[in-house]
């Protein structure tokens, strides 16, 4: 079947503006996962949606950031007054979340922000 | 804190030439221990997993890697690379709520 998928796959922005960043998830993926990877680095976690539940934030660098998703489905990553230090690739992932069970993140391709 | 380390930021190999890939972590709970590959121009991808059991996983493409928990280890082995392996990689040990914790990466170049 399909994999997660983001869009846009680039964005080009200007210090100071907002952008907002898509995700969509493998169908049926009930967790879905942002992380951001600068230039060099890991990939440090952002943010984690399962299900229902209120979402894990513990990783938002800052109250810039925010993220957003309705049930099950799509999820957008919505980053505020935008400053050059946001410059990233950020990715998406999802996972099958089964009560007792291990398991595997899968991930999109990404969106590489590049705050000029 | 929970941390991933991994010792090698740029190995340069040969074809044919054997592969290991440092990767310690720190991390108190129940251990799930992943290696991720990404190849030029591709998104992340899953190599090898680690979730119990037997402490030598087998993965895609010939690799595997030990879970040596006296060590805080999960080094990643292939016996014998070709140019296709090049390639960044990754280590990352699950952490609380299911997030992932990753290394910085390994740049993997092989030359034919």
């Amino acid at each position: 079947g399909a994999g997660v998928s983001q869009s846009p796959s680039n964005k080009v922005t200007e210090k100071g503006k907002d952008v907002e960043l898509r995700c969509d998830p493998i169908s049926g993926h009930t967790a879905l996962y942002w992380y951001r990877q600068r230039l060099g680095q890991g990939l440090e976690f952002l943010i984690y949606f399962q299900g229902n539940s209120a979402p894990d934030k513990s990783g938002l660098p800052s109250d810039r950031f925010s993220a957003e998703r309705t049930g099950e489905s799509v999820s957008t990553l919505t980053i505020q007054r935008t400053q050059q230090e946001d410059s990233a690739v950020y990715l998406c992932a999802s996972s099958l979340r089964l009560a007792g069970r291990a398991d595997t993140q899968y991930f999109g391709p990404g969106t590489r922000l590049t705050v000029l | 804190a929970q941390s991933v380390s991994q010792h090698n930021h740029h190995v340069i190999l040969s074809e044919a030439a054997s592969l290991e890939l440092g990767c310690n972590y720190s991390y108190g709970g129940t251990v799930n221990l992943f290696w991720y590959v990404q190849y030029p121009g591709q998104h992340l991808q899953l190599l090898l997993k680690y979730f119990s059991g037997d402490p030598l996983v087998k993965g895609i493409k010939g690799f595997e890697a030990e879970f040596i928990k006296s060590k805080f280890s999960f080094n990643l082995r292939k016996p014998s690379v070709q140019w296709s392996d090049t390639a960044e990689y990754f280590c990352a040990v699950k952490g609380g709520y299911n997030k992932l914790i990753f290394g910085a990466g390994t740049r993997l170049a092989v030359h034919p």
